[in-house]
């Protein structure tokens, strides 16, 4: 069965400073990998979508890489801002009708 | 972008009603619709997954009795918490997705917070 773990589970950065958040997972044989960010109380916003034969995506200050071999994700985010504040799960496509395996998450502060 | 609509996002009953969830997909059409539930600092879970017309698949340990999903239409899923119970409270979140290979990734609802009493 597929598990999928997150450290860390929580980190505080002071503003400006780039933030890693890792993702492992324990079967290579994936259809995709996906980021999240989820704010208190609220329901999950899609970052950024890996397919299982890419390496990596990007979008502005956000990159994802994506090892299959290793079973490992890392999410970068440059120069962090308060507005980062928040829950970033990670979720693994286990089967082609879409379901996904997550993460407990890393919850993020920023501090101004 | 797609959206996927839920509602209610806040729910109290009390302990032996039922409360239905709703997840509807507001600008393109869901084949299939994913329902998850999450505890207080724990990961989702999925509950469920359900394709249109036909009846929902459940994940090992949920009880498709209690946790009644229809799919009836490409744009409106529901779960129906039936007979609730304190340990019913939860975050539930529905996710749609218009193909079954995902390929353009998910959209998630906003959450329905359910409070049994």
């Amino acid at each position: 069965k597929q598990e999928v773990t997150q450290i860390p589970a929580a980190l505080s950065v002071p503003e400006g400073e780039n933030l890693v958040l890792n993702c492992s997972f324990t079967d290579s044989a994936i259809y995709n990998l996906q980021w999240f960010r989820q704010d208190p109380g609220k329901g999950l916003t899609s970052l950024l979508l890996i397919q299982s034969s890419q390496r990596e995506q990007t979008s502005g200050r956000l990159n994802a890489s994506l090892d299959k071999s290793s079973g490992r994700s890392t999410l970068y985010i440059a120069a962090s801002q308060p507005g980062d504040s928040a829950t970033y799960l990670c979720a693994v496509g286990t089967d082609s009708w879409g379901k996904l395996q997550f993460g407990a998450g890393t919850q993020v502060v920023v501090t101004p | 972008g797609a959206v996927v609509s839920q509602h209610p996002s806040r729910v109290i009953c009390k302990s032996g009603t039922s409360v239905k969830i709703e997840c509807r997909s507001l600008d393109f059409q869901a084949t299939t619709m994913f329902w998850y539930r999450q505890f207080p600092k724990k990961s989702l879970m999925l509950m469920a997954t359900s394709n249109e017309g036909s009846k929902a698949t459940y994940e090992q340990g949920v009880e498709k009795d209690k946790f009644l999903i229809n799919h009836a239409s490409l744009t409106l899923s529901t779960l129906t918490v039936t007979s609730a119970h304190p340990e019913d409270s939860s975050f539930y979140i529905c996710s749609a997705s218009s193909q079954g290979f995902f390929n353009y990734g998910y959209t998630f609802g906003s959450g329905t917070r359910l409070t049994v009493v």
